[in-house]
């Protein structure tokens, strides 16, 4: 168990809909990370957010947003779901900001779009 | 630009046998971070090792051992004496200096048969 949790684990949902995730990282941890796990485009980096403030930005969709709120929990919001949008969400988090700090992965949120 | 190539999609052993990982990366940093991370079957993704391009000491942990070589940009990862457990998908990553996003291959699946 890594200390990062990620709910729902699973979520099912129609074409143009909107979803939110939620992460709780590590007790202690400042940064925080999402990832996307598709068959096509395997992990890829979406966003970075450092103590409330987005760090660095991957490639994310702009029907994709996100936030960390003052008590450091994070929410991935996806809007208008398109088929291709089905994926493992990943959210990591570490303890600084900077490529020196290990990040510890949450289980995943698997959505399905339908 | 960054990237991570793992030749190997798939291995197949049996247990007791030795394993090695391949991993060759790219990248234009001259200080950047290589991790390894596995994902079992059940779809978290577990920390195993970062290593920094200032340190080419190999690394053992347990059955675990690293092997990082600048000269040939590669960062192999070898299982001695596999076990049925250690099944799993196993991916390498970078992470420059400027940034703190993870770059995945496309993982290795190694499966050990009893």
């Amino acid at each position: 168990d890594s200390g990062v949790t990620q709910t729902p684990k699973h979520l099912i949902t129609a074409t143009g809909q909107r979803v939110t995730l939620r992460c709780s990282p590590r007790s202690g941890d400042l940064s925080v990370y999402w990832y996307q796990q598709s068959l096509d485009q395997g992990l890829q980096f979406l966003i970075q957010y450092y103590n409330g403030e987005e760090r660095a930005k991957g490639n994310i969709l702009e029907r994709f947003s996100a936030q960390q709120f003052p008590d450091l929990h994070s929410e991935l919001n996806l809007s208008s779901l398109e088929l291709g949008d089905s994926a493992l969400y990943f959210c990591a988090s570490s303890v600084g900001a900077g490529p020196a700090y290990e990040q510890y992965f949450g289980p995943g949120t698997r959505l399905t779009v339908t | 630009a960054q990237k991570v190539t793992q030749a190997q999609t798939e291995i197949s052993v049996v247990e007791k046998e030795d394993v090695t990982l391949d991993c060759v990366y790219e990248t234009r940093d001259t200080t950047y971070y290589l991790f390894w991370y596995k994902q079992p079957p059940s779809g978290e993704l577990v920390f195993l090792i970062r290593r920094n391009s200032f340190d080419e000491q190999n690394e053992i942990s347990g059955r675990y051992s690293w092997n990082f070589q600048k000269s040939t940009s590669s960062f192999n990862f070898t299982i001695t004496a596999s076990q049925v457990v250690d099944s799993a998908v196993y991916f390498c990553a970078l992470s420059g200096a400027n940034t703190d996003k993870l770059i995945f291959g496309t993982g290795t699946r190694l499966q050990v048969f009893p």
